[in-house]
């Protein structure tokens, strides 16, 4: 079976940084990705990791560690806008194919 | 600018009637995703589709059908809704691993679907 386990809710105050944990369990394992969905809004993709270290994407960044099969997105001064879910999804053995967690709920304080 | 469009952001039916959920994306994508996003449980895939007329049960295919007659649409059928099936539904896209990247997925706005 899969398993994709991050924290439910998160939360932060403005201009700090959070880093959303993402531990999985999964028949085949070929990377991981990060989405982002507003509320009432489609999920749209952040970050992709198919191998261990450090993706940097402006104040984004996703880290990848796969002999702990353990990954985080990093979200440094934070904005209100970042109020959001975050999804991690792995890409598994059916290579098309990719699982998601149940997501974590950033709420932004001023 | 690529889309993947659904055919209603919201959607209200009865118990025992049956649902059409259409969703058409513009990329020329080979892969397609049905998929049920619940509070808790994050996003549920339901039916996939590497290609028309081919189709994959995925994690919770009971009580849903899918068609996939050309390459660019993808049918999500509830053969005789339930309450148990109101939800959000979610339709994505991305290419198949042989036409380029397909780690990311494209969603469309989804479909609020609830039935009485």
């Amino acid at each position: 079976g899969q398993s994709l386990e991050q924290p439910s809710e998160v939360t932060a105050v403005e201009g700090a940084i959070v880093q959303i944990n993402c531990t999985y369990q999964t028949s085949g394992f070929y990377g991981l990705s990060w989405y982002q969905q507003h509320d009432g809004g489609a999920p749209t993709f952040l970050s992709y990791n198919g191998l261990d270290g450090l993706e940097e994407t402006g104040r984004f960044s996703s880290f990848l560690s796969r002999s702990d099969s353990y990954g985080y997105l990093l979200l440094q001064e934070l904005q209100m806008k970042d109020s959001a879910s975050y999804f991690c999804a792995v890409k598994g053995e059916d290579f098309n194919k990719f699982y998601f967690g149940s997501g974590t709920k950033l709420n932004v304080k001023p | 600018d690529v889309k993947v469009t659904q055919s209603s952001r919201y959607l209200v039916k009865r118990t025992g009637e049956k649902v059409f959920l259409e969703c058409v994306q513009d990329m020329d994508h080979e892969n397609m995703f049905w998929y049920r996003q619940d509070p808790g449980l994050g996003l549920r895939l339901i039916y996939f589709s590497y290609d028309v007329k081919m189709k994959e049960k995925g994690d919770i295919p009971e009580g849903y059908s899918v068609s996939r007659e050309k390459k660019e649409r993808f049918s999500l059928i509830l053969e005789s809704a339930s309450t148990n099936q109101t939800s959000m539904y979610l339709c994505a896209s991305s290419p198949n691993s042989g036409q380029g990247n397909n780690n990311e997925q494209f969603f469309g706005p989804g479909t609020r679907l609830t039935v009485l």
